[in-house]
This record gives C-alpha cells, sequence and structure tokens, in this order.
C-alpha cells in the first residue's frame, strides 16, 4: 500500500515568501500531523486535523495555516517565511481511534525547505 | 527539561552485540509509547509500540515501566543496517495525539 505522500519534497524560497506544502494520508486514514524538524533537532509537533476539523495545535507561528481538504489531503500554508523556517517538515497520518491509545502515526519523507 | 529524556550516545558496538536504550518521559499521564528509528535526512520509521506487558519482533525487545515512567529498547545480533537514530516518542493521548519526541539516541554498528 502506498505510504504518506508529500510535495514538493525539496523546495527554496526567498525570505518573506511564501510557501504551500502538501500532504496525503495514507488511504482510510482521517487523521493528519505535520511536524518541524529543525537541523540537529528532534520532529517538533505543529498541527493536527481530523474529518478536516483542526484537532490540536502546537509551536505553529501564526504565519503559518494548514487545512484538511474532503479527500483528507492537507495544505500547510507558510507565509512572510524567515531563515528559521529552513527546515524539515514532516507530514503523519493515521487512523483515528476512540480513546487515542496507539494511534500509530506514519510518516511521509518529508519537504526539505531552504529559505534564502 | 525536555518531555522525554534519552541518551544521544552515539553507542558504537561491534555487528552481533546486544545494546540496550533507555528513555523516561516526565508526563504521568502519557498513553502510549513508541520506538521509532531515523535514518540521515530521512523521516522517523516505526519500529515498534511498546505495551504495558512488554512486546518483541524479531532481533528487537521493547519494555514500558509505568509505575517509573521508563521505556527500553533492547536490540540483539546488531546489524550494519540498524545504524540509525532510534527515537522514543510518547503519546499523550486523549483530545491530542500529538507525539512529543525524545532527543534521539545515535547508534553506529561497526563491521
Amino acid at each position: 500500500a502506498a505510504g504518506v505522500i508529500q510535495s514538493p519534497r525539496h523546495l527554496i524560497k526567498e525570505k518573506r515568501e511564501t510557501a504551500t506544502l502538501k500532504c496525503y494520508p495514507i488511504s482510510r486514514h482521517d487523521t493528519v500531523y505535520w511536524y518541524q524538524q529543525g537541523p540537529g533537532q528532534d520532529p517538533q509537533f505543529l498541527i493536527s486535523f481530523y474529518e478536516k476539523m483542526q484537532s490540536d495545535k502546537g509551536s505553529i507561528p501564526d504565519r503559518f495555516s494548514a487545512q484538511q481538504f474532503s479527500d483528507y489531503h492537507s495544505e500547510l500554508n507558510m507565509s512572510s517565511l524567515e531563515l528559521g523556517d529552513s527546515a524539515l517538515y514532516f507530514c503523519a497520518s493515521s487512523l483515528y481511534v476512540t480513546g487515542g491509545a496507539y494511534n500509530e502515526q506514519f510518516f511521509g519523507p518529508g519537504t526539505r525547505l531552504t529559505v534564502l | 527539561r525536555k518531555e522525554v529524556e534519552q541518551d544521544p550516545g552515539p553507542f558504537n558496538v561491534p555487528e552481533g552485540a546486544t545494546v540496550a536504550f533507555n528513555c523516561t518521559y516526565s508526563n504521568s499521564a502519557s498513553q502510549s509509547f513508541f520506538w521509532y528509528r531515523q535514518d540521515c535526512r530521512k523521516e522517523p520509521k516505526l519500529l515498534m509500540s511498546v505495551y504495558s506487558s512488554g512486546n518483541e519482533d524479531g532481533r528487537f525487545t521493547a519494555q514500558l515501566n509505568r509505575a517509573s515512567q521508563y521505556i527500553s529498547l533492547l536490540i540483539r545480533d546488531s546489524k550494519l543496517s540498524d545504524s540509525a537514530t532510534y527515537l522514543c516518542v510518547v503519546n499523550k493521548g486523549g483530545a491530542t495525539n500529538k507525539l512529543i519526541f525524545g532527543t534521539g539516541t545515535l547508534l553506529a554498528v561497526q563491521p
């Protein structure tokens, strides 16, 4: 079965530009998560969506927004890009289980964003 | 203090060795626990979920001690292909399923 798909895989932007990252979850998965991993850092949770509704929000800057569409794919929109936004952005998906126990999340290959 | 703590390593071991990684978490409300492995510049890949009774998958054994808020991963008969960063990951469950990652432990298996 196909895994999580992310596009683009690499993106180079200038400061103050905007970027849109896309994520296509595993078939039948209804929950999508976005994580940011800076150089030498562990992944940090940004935001998640369940059934097209935002389910949780982490350390996501106000310059970033995201949404989940009716086909469950998700887009992360980033505006006024800063040098510090350079990182790997991972999308993960899972199938929601009541109670939240063992909702195993599967990660996409990531988008490497470089801001110059 | 990080919510999930791991020894960053590196652990340099010869092929065939047994190696153990430890992890502690601070939030006693945490509900589920995982080990992921991450190769350089790649995505985290789920290695195994960690159950209260402990679980084994081939050469890998995971243990959970809720009372001590401690998780472990044992790798037997290490292979060169086991070289990676091993991430201890905690999920608080409930209304949120966000994963909290440890900083990872780097394993280098030497020929």
